[in-house]
């Protein structure tokens, strides 16, 4: 079945350290995207890639950077320098010329302790 | 400056009864439109979307509804059932634009649906 996984589902960080979301897609889509929500807030959109070794900042890039070296994959580095990391982080894809949405992962909590 | 607006952030229906959930745009270059559904600690998934050309799609239970000239789309779910009780976004996108086709979404609204 094609689908498109996050791993870990939860993730403990201490402060100051950087950390990786992992996020792997099998359904052959040119376009990948990270998303953060907070209460309250929705889905903001981080970083998003609509071709291989091409990604492009969202609406809250600071603090985070991605790489889109493989179709499949486009992980997501929280750096020290993001103030407010604690959040609920989605990975998405969709095919390019966007008509069918996207497809999401199941998501990665990230708590800082 | 938001895009995507749904004015309620929550909702709480009896079963059996219609669940009305609204959504506002800005943006007139927009023209695809789309609901997910999404449960705690789970990631959203695609409910319903429409096209600009359209003004109503149905899908079992669920219709949703785009008035145009008032920048407004709406999720009708008859008969309410506890299962859809879970947080509603409203999606938009435009394939022209500095957007690219990304989809802009809403906050959500939080709908409870009671036994």
């Amino acid at each position: 079945d094609g689908g498109i996984t996050q791993s870990p589902k939860y993730l403990f960080r201490k402060e100051g350290q950087n950390v990786t979301l992992s996020c792997e897609q099998n359904l052959n889509h040119d376009a990948m995207y990270w998303y953060r929500q907070d209460p309250g807030q929705g889905l903001r959109l981080i970083y998003y890639s609509q071709i291989v070794n091409d990604f492009q900042k969202g609406d809250i890039a600071e603090g985070y950077s991605v790489s889109r070296e493989k179709k499949e994959s486009f992980p997501l580095t929280v750096t020290s320098a993001q103030k407010n990391p604690t959040a609920f982080y989605l990975c998405a894809s969709s095919r390019t010329g966007l008509t069918h949405g996207y497809t999401f992962g199941s998501g990665t909590r990230l708590t800082v302790v | 400056d938001q895009q995507v607006k749904q004015n309620s952030p929550s909702l709480s229906v009896q079963e059996g009864r219609i669940s009305i959930l609204n959504c506002d745009y800005t943006n007139s270059m927009f023209d695809y439109f789309l609901w997910y559904k999404k449960y705690p600690a789970e990631g959203p998934t695609f409910l319903i979307s429409i096209s600009s050309i359209k003004d109503k799609n149905e899908d079992g239970r669920f219709t949703v509804f785009l008035n145009k000239s008032a920048k407004h789309l709406s999720l009708h779910i008859v008969p309410s059932q506890p299962g859809d009780s879970a947080v509603y976004f409203c999606a938009a996108s435009s394939n022209y634009g500095g957007s690219q086709g990304n989809l802009i979404f809403g906050k959500g609204t939080k709908l409870s649906v009671k036994p």
